[in-house]
């Protein structure tokens, strides 16, 4: 499945697929940027970041990709599994910018069983 | 287990109440953020603490007033407050060079009668 951030805020896929969360940002001076996860009542958790010198980095089921010709974020998760549910947010920050982060508007994903 | 901790973890007050916020962080961290966040939004920057000294404030109303004691807390001073101001206060840290990723408590939920 695969989100269009503010267009589609909400994102089911199926446990075991593949999910594909994107992320829009409009500053071209940043360079520098956050994933996270946030499950319901808890604090926005470390998912992984990506800087502008990398086009994709990966972590455990994760991969984020960055595309700065388009200004474009996208975090995909192999394997959806139903504790990966909760609000992705996208986040930019740029050197210089006083380590002020400046987060998207948020995608919620629900794994269906 | 997050390792900010955040205190109280729900907190009810009157307009005119006086409370404070506290955080806590071991990580050796010297920056430390606060964060308002509202229902299905994204958190929104309040303040920047580096080294101990308050590096950026976002035009925030002077009801909420930041402290930093040393360089594992986080304070915030509540006096005033309007029933909008009933949100999630999240309290992040990091290293303070660029592109550093910022790691959250889980917040308290604030609520104004």
């Amino acid at each position: 499945g695969e989100s269009v951030g503010l267009h589609l805020p909400t994102l089911s896929v199926q446990e075991g697929d593949n999910s594909i969360i994107n992320c829009a940002y409009s500053n071209s001076a940043s360079d520098y940027f956050i994933w996270y996860k946030q499950e319901s009542g808890k604090g926005p958790q470390f998912i992984i970041d990506i800087r502008s010198n990398m086009d994709k980095r990966q972590g455990q089921r994760v991969t984020v990709l960055l595309n700065k010709t388009v200004k474009h974020l996208s975090l995909q998760i192999a394997a959806t599994q139903p504790g990966d549910s909760a609000v992705y947010f996208c986040a930019e920050t740029f050197t210089g910018g006083g380590n002020k982060l400046t987060f998207g508007t948020g995608t919620q994903l629900k794994v269906e069983l | 287990d997050t390792e900010v901790t955040q205190t109280p973890k729900h907190l009810v007050m009157g307009m005119t109440n006086k409370k404070s916020l506290k955080c806590e962080q071991h990580m050796g961290h010297r920056a430390m953020y606060w964060y308002k966040q509202k229902a299905k939004k994204p958190p929104e920057l309040m303040f920047v603490y580096s080294y101990e000294k308050l590096s950026i404030n976002e035009s925030v109303p002077s009801r909420f007033s930041p402290e930093c004691p040393n360089s594992s807390l986080l304070n915030l001073h509540l006096h005033a407050l309007q029933p909008e101001d009933s949100a999630l206060y999240l309290c992040a840290s990091s290293d303070p060079g660029y592109n550093q990723p910022q790691h959250f408590g889980d917040g308290t939920r604030l609520s104004i009668l």
